[in-house]
Formats: C-alpha cells, sequence, structure tokens
C-alpha cells in the first residue's frame, strides 16, 4: 500500500529547544494530519490540513500542507517534558476512499538525559 | 462521554486459537476502521466499514475478518491467529461525509500470539 515516509525516526528534545519533523510521500494527498500518541493510548488528532500551502497552529504546534501536496511538516515550539510521545503524519489521498488514512513509520520525541 | 472502547486491552493466546476484539463507540459515527500498529510501520488499516452491512478490505487484511451488524460496534475476528498478527490493535471511527477528517481512536488492544 501507499507509503508516508517520515523523518526522523526518533529525537531527544532538551526543555525550551524547538523541534520539527515532517513527512514525505511520491504520491499527492488532499488531507494531511499529525497525531500524538501517548503511551498505552490510541493517537489524538492534532492537527488537520486540507489546502495546498495552509499553515496551521494549535498552541505551541505549527504545520503546514506543502505546496507540492507530497509533503507536510510539524514544529513544536518550546519544548516540554510533556511533549515526549509518538507523533504520527497521516494522509488521505482522495475522498473517493472515504475516510480512509494512510500513516507514516511515526517520530518517537524522548526527553535528553 | 464520548469514546471509543475496546476489549479485551492485553490479551495472550496460542497460534491456532480463534479470537474476538470488540470496538464500540457511543457517537453514532458511520465510519468505523481497525488498524494494526508495529515498530516502525505506524498504523495500517486493516478493514473498514463505511456504514451497517458494508465493510471493506484496508492496507493488510489477510487473517482477519470483520462485521458491522449494528452501527455501534465493530468486532475484529482472527479465525487462527499466527505468531505474525501479534501487534498492537486499534479500532477508529469518524462522522461519514465530515469535512473533518478527525478519527476518533480506541485505547488498543495488545495481541500476543504464541
Amino acid at each position: 500500500g501507499q507509503q508516508l515516509n517520515q523523518s526522523p525516526q526518533s529525537m531527544f528534545i532538551q526543555e525550551g529547544e524547538d523541534v520539527s519533523m515532517n513527512c514525505t510521500s511520491s504520491s499527492i494527498f488532499n488531507t494531511w494530519l499529525w497525531y500524538k500518541q501517548d503511551p498505552g493510548e490510541g493517537p489524538v488528532l492534532l492537527i488537520a490540513l486540507y489546502k495546498a500551502g495552509e499553515l496551521t497552529s494549535n498552541g505551541r504546534l505549527t504545520a503546514q500542507f506543502g505546496i507540492t501536496r507530497k509533503d507536510s511538516f510539524l514544529n513544536i515550539s518550546a519544548s516540554i517534558p510533556s511533549d515526549v510521545g509518538i507523533y504520527f503524519c497521516a494522509g488521505q489521498l482522495s475522498r473517493a476512499a472515504g475516510n480512509k488514512l494512510t500513516f507514516g513509520g511515526g517520530t518517537r520525541v524522548l526527553v535528553k538525559p | 462521554e464520548a469514546q471509543v472502547t475496546q476489549n479485551p486491552r492485553y490479551l495472550i493466546t496460542v497460534t491456532g486459537k480463534k479470537l474476538t476484539v470488540t470496538c464500540s463507540q457511543n457517537m453514532n459515527h458511520e465510519y468505523m476502521s481497525w488498524y494494526r500498529q508495529d515498530p516502525g510501520l505506524g498504523l495500517r488499516q486493516i478493514y473498514y466499514s463505511m456504514n451497517v452491512e458494508v465493510t471493506d478490505k484496508g492496507d493488510v487484511p489477510e487473517g482477519y475478518k470483520v462485521s458491522r451488524k449494528e452501527k455501534r460496534n465493530f468486532p475484529l475476528i482472527l479465525e487462527s491467529p499466527s505468531p505474525n498478527q501479534t501487534s498492537l490493535y486499534f479500532c477508529a471511527s469518524t462522522p461519514r461525509g465530515q469535512i473533518s477528517y478527525e478519527q476518533y481512536f480506541g485505547p488498543g488492544t495488545r495481541l500476543t500470539v504464541t
């Protein structure tokens, strides 16, 4: 099936740092979504993007829908310990596919020891 | 409280012993879906259902069955589980036709097949 390439696979954060992660695809997506998963829980939606070029914020999180519609990035500003978790990008190819989402492999965010 | 529930949360079983993982949502959502999560692979869709009695294969349907007899329930059935089905499973639901593609995920079921 369709693959989304998400990078980095993992990263360490220090409190107060800005961090970013991105997702790329060889196919065009109509919708990009970013989810966060805490240990022992299901993913929770952070930001949804519906138009190419769209830049959307949710508190300290900012995400952009790439102009080519083949990529998206997520930035976290002034990171705090509770930002630790796994972040997933997800895309929808077309509305004809219903609400089917394709997920990236995830970026695991850890705190620097 | 609006939620998606899954049972059991943890299950250890042996190869070949049929099992069912239940999923229920109380939000009257039309669309429901099952995913499996494996390290480095993200979430991959197993089956989805657009409405009652309407189900279709996702990306990795082999070895799984589903049914949708009622709107709120969408059980995942493993007729003859094998070790490669050891994984973390998530059920999700969303209102059909809504412009937001937010999927509400359940808490997950960790399955181990020995």
